[in-house]
């Protein structure tokens, strides 16, 4: 899978939109950008993922470069609960070939401020 | 729709006894993951199962770590004997098909003394 670079913290005011960059500059054709966030002592909790369309749910926005070597995860509305590590992930999507497992980094700490 | 459950959520066993966890995925989802958390290292994979069969099991660290999902429904992991650096947090996911988003159990947290 190929690596990805995000900061190690950012603070967002609570109510304010949260922007949080992820840069994958080697990502290959057939893989997928997924973003999890872990909330203390929970398990990883799936946020939205994308191939090279911007994509939004009820969550979050995904917006992914047109060369698609960056991305960034947009919280429209930040509040206290979304306090956590986020952590941007590539891999392959249901292509039938390569590991479907998930490669957790460091991952950025949010900290939502009130 | 229930989500992913682990069984326990905490255990605490001395070096060289054995445990074992239970994972119970999404009902209907063939995919089975295994990770952990050691501390203050980052989430690794450990396997991955599909229905019943291992579909990639590179994460294991050794044989003291033996994965089973017998009848392709719930999952257990079984640490034997246990070492002072299995203690972690160990998750397990499940996902609806290959390549699909994976869901995650709330962990079950393993202190070895």
């Amino acid at each position: 899978d190929a690596k990805t670079t995000q900061p190690t913290s950012m603070d967002c005011a609570e109510g304010r939109a949260a922007n949080l960059p992820c840069n994958h500059s080697t990502i290959s054709g057939n893989e997928y950008v997924y973003w999890y966030r872990q909330i203390h002592s929970q398990g990883p909790q799936y946020i939205i993922h994308g191939l090279k369309n911007n994509e939004t749910n009820e969550m979050a926005s995904l917006i992914i470069t047109e060369d698609r070597k960056s991305s960034t995860l947009i919280l429209p509305h930040a509040t206290l609960r979304d306090t956590a590590v986020y952590y941007c992930i590539v891999r392959v999507g249901n292509s039938g070939a390569g590991s479907y497992q998930l490669t957790f980094g460091k991952g950025t700490k949010l900290s939502v401020i009130p | 729709e229930a989500g992913v459950t682990q069984f326990p959520s905490h255990s605490v066993i001395e070096k060289g006894q054995t445990v074992t966890l239970r994972c119970d995925p999404i009902s209907g989802h063939d995919n089975l993951y295994w990770y952990r958390r050691v501390m203050g290292k980052e989430i690794k994979f450990l396997l991955h199962f599909v229905k019943e069969s291992k579909q990639d099991e590179s994460g294991m660290p050794n044989n003291r770590f033996l994965a089973e999902r017998t009848g392709g429904t719930y999952s257990t992991l079984k640490v034997q004997p246990a070492e002072l650096e299995d203690s972690g947090v160990y998750f397990c996911a499940s996902s609806q098909d290959l390549g699909y988003e994976q869901y995650f159990g709330p962990g079950t947290r393993l202190t070895v003394t």
